[in-house]
């Protein structure tokens, strides 16, 4: 059973260009939620999707978007990219009814961003 | 709004040496509490968590136990391995499971042999 897989793993974009990561949830998940860990920090929350809506959002500019499919798979979407988005992006899924948090959220490995 | 504080790192020890990581929180309600590990190159693991006061979290050798009445959830470990070096976070979270995790800013561990 494949856990939480994230593309790319690695890339590098020019500021102001525009990026898409994608996520594709843990077998039976239906929630997806998106975190920045910038460089020595914590992951930051940005948002969470379930039945392809935005549910929750972090403090995060409206640069930042997403967006979850019928088969719960989810894209973060980075507008008029800046040097500070350099960060790894984390994807991390649940199942809504999964009761007690942290034990089923599960994250993928990343996406590692560089803005040049 | 909540938020975890966490011991700054680096911190270095030897092999064998005992392991102590400082957390606190603060939060409304009655947050479940967590350690993650990172381990170089991989994601976020969960480490243990434990969800009301009183309980203790464990795995691998590590423990940390909710306290409520010093808002604390300090990892520990009694006898550490080079293996255990990785960045360690200390997090929060509403009971549900879509809730949000808070996280704290981490603590890099090396164990020297």
């Amino acid at each position: 059973d494949a856990g939480v897989t994230q593309s790319p793993t690695h890339l590098i974009k020019t500021r102001g260009q525009q990026v898409t990561l994608r996520c594709s949830p843990k077998s039976g998940h239906d929630t997806v939620s998106w975190y920045q860990q910038a460089l020595g920090q914590g992951p930051q929350f940005i948002f969470q999707y379930y039945e392809e809506e935005e549910r929750q959002r972090g403090n995060f500019p409206d640069r930042f978007s997403g967006h979850q499919f019928p088969n719960y798979s989810s894209e973060l979407n980075v507008n008029a990219l800046l040097l500070g988005d350099s960060a790894l992006y984390l994807c991390a899924s649940s199942f809504s009814y999964g009761g007690s948090a942290g034990n089923t959220i599960y994250f993928g490995e990343g996406s590692w961003l560089t803005v040049v | 709004g909540d938020s975890v504080t966490q011991m700054e790192g680096p911190v270095t020890l030897s092999e064998e040496a005992f392991l102590t990581i400082n957390c606190t929180y603060t939060a409304t309600g009655y947050p479940s509490l967590f350690w993650y590990v990172q381990y170089p190159g991989e994601g976020l693991q969960l480490l243990l968590k434990a969800t009301k006061a009183d309980d203790k979290g464990s795995n691998k050798g590590f423990e940390a136990t909710y306290r409520k009445e010093t808002t604390s959830f300090h990892l520990e470990k009694g006898s550490v391995q080079v293996s255990d070096s990785a960045v360690y976070f200390c997090a929060l979270s509403g009971y549900s499971s879509a809730s949000k995790i808070i996280f704290g800013s981490g603590t890099r561990l090396s164990i020297r042999p």
